[in-house]
């Protein structure tokens, strides 16, 4: 079954714990992305990578990085993670030939920072 | 960059009306225009979309209209059902760049 996957769903940490959202995809797309969505601001695109080693910053990086050493891997890491960052994150990914084309996104996973 | 507008945040209609979401943008070199549809805990998925070469595409009940001139892009859905109830979200991909920015989201609810 084709499908993004994310893991942790659910995450409860205490703020300048560094902490790893693995995202990953069996489509072989070459696009991934990571969104976080907050009540009234929709979905913000923190980072998105257009293939392997090749990653670029959304509207909203700062305090987030990530890393794309293989295709269907793309974990949002938080080094030293704020309240600011509770939030709902969604990873999604699509092929890359065109710069159009679904998302597909994965079940979000629901970060607090206490 | 971009600027996406979405109206209205929260829209309530009766089993059976006619639902409207319009989205505003500020980029008149973008050129596609998707909506996505989250239900409550779920994940977005995309409904439906459309280019810029495109001013109308329908899919059952619903369908966008793309006016390129005024910069903007609606959502209809007519015959509304309960289970159209969900968060909907426009979004615009710029012509340029791998960025796809969405708007706030609206809330619908349809009442049975």
């Amino acid at each position: 079954e084709a499908q993004v996957t994310q893991n942790p769903r659910y995450l409860i940490t205490v703020t300048g714990k560094k902490l790893t959202v693995t995202c990953s995809q069996n489509m072989n797309h070459e696009y991934m992305s990571w969104y976080r969505q907050d009540p009234g601001l929709g979905l913000r695109q923190i980072y998105y990578s257009m293939n392997v080693e090749v990653t670029d910053k959304g509207d909203v990086p700062e305090g987030y990085k990530v890393s794309r050493k293989e295709k269907r891997n793309f974990p949002l890491i938080l080094e030293s993670p704020s309240p600011n960052q509770t939030s709902l994150y969604f990873c999604a990914s699509r092929t890359g030939t065109m710069n159009t084309g679904e998302l597909f996104f994965g079940e979000g996973s629901r970060l607090t920072v206490l | 960059g971009e600027n996406v507008e979405q109206h209205p945040s929260t829209l309530s209609v009766q089993e059976g009306d006619s639902a409207v979401i319009k989205c505003t943008y500020s980029d008149s070199a973008s050129n596609y225009f998707p909506w996505y549809k989250q239900e409550l805990g779920k994940r977005p998925q995309l409904i439906i979309d459309i280019r810029s070469n495109v001013g109308e595409k329908k899919d059952q009940r619903i369908a966008v209209t793309l006016n390129k001139t005024a910069k903007h892009f609606s959502l209809h859905i007519t015959e509304t059902q309960p289970e159209d109830s969900a968060v909907y979200f426009c979004a615009v991909q710029m012509e340029y760049g791998n960025k796809l920015v969405f708007g706030a989201g609206t809330i619908l609810r349809v009442k049975s």
